[in-house]
């Protein structure tokens, strides 16, 4: 079964730093671009980040920019997400998803994990 | 505020057909394809449509989605109760070099 699953997440104070990751299983997760999608309670989804399967690429939200970085580690199936300088509006459920090709630029995020909750509060 | 918009909330009753929106502009839904998600409470986004108007494997016929210019709409047939969720619309953004998922819409079966 092709699964996420994320981990990390918990109470830090503003300003602070944590590192999400995600494991992966049961497909080769070094053929997938990676994407970070967040939900900040009772509001929609966000997306957060973006990695290609080399890690040649990485995009962020403007809202995250020079805070976060998105990371990866094919050897061992894991995606990773270093937040820092946290806010409180950075508290969310941080969930990463799979980006998959259809057909030529078709894609979508087919694969979600459960997500894990981060929640910025002093 | 997001940069696509959709209404809030959409309403129906078991059989009906209900579709609802998703405004951007030129530099995302002009530009780009568009995705639809179904987020159901406490579980993981599931992906509906993608490229505009196409049905991963497993998604119900009763979903439809379609485009034209800068606007998207998802249409749902022979509603069901299951059906209540959230929906939301995504493209990709060439000016912010971005993802932009809509506010997301609250469909209620009545």
């Amino acid at each position: 079964e092709e699964q996420l699953v994320e981990s990390g997440g918990g109470l830090v104070r503003p300003g602070g730093s944590l590192t999400l990751s995600c494991a992966a299983s049961g497909f080769i997760f070094t053929n997938y671009e990676m994407n970070w999608v967040r939900q900040a309670p009772g509001k929609g989804l966000e997306w957060v980040s973006y990695i290609s399967p080399s890690s040649g690429s990485m995009y962020y939200a403007e809202s995250v920019k020079g805070r976060f970085t998105i990371s990866r580690d094919n050897a061992k199936n894991s995606l990773f997400l270093q937040i820092s300088s946290l806010r409180v509006e950075d508290t969310a459920v941080y969930y990463c998803a799979r980006e998959v090709y259809y057909h030529g630029s078709e894609t979508g995020m087919d694969v979600w994990g459960q997500g894990t909750m981060v929640t910025v509060s002093s | 505020q997001s940069v696509l918009t959709q209404p809030p909330s959409a309403t129906g009753t078991p059989g009906q057909r209900v579709s609802m929106s998703c405004s951007g502009g030129f530099s995302n839904i002009g530009s780009n394809l568009v995705n639809w998600y179904q987020h159901l409470p406490g579980a993981a986004p599931k992906l509906l449509i993608y490229s505009n108007n196409q049905r991963p494997s497993g998604v119900p016929d009763r979903f439809s989605g379609s485009k034209s210019g800068t606007s998207a709409s998802l249409a749902i047939s022979g509603l069901q109760p299951e059906d209540e969720a959230d929906y939301y619309c995504a493209a990709w953004d060439d000016s912010l070099k971005g993802q932009l998922f809509g506010g997301g819409t609250k469909l209620t079966v009545l």
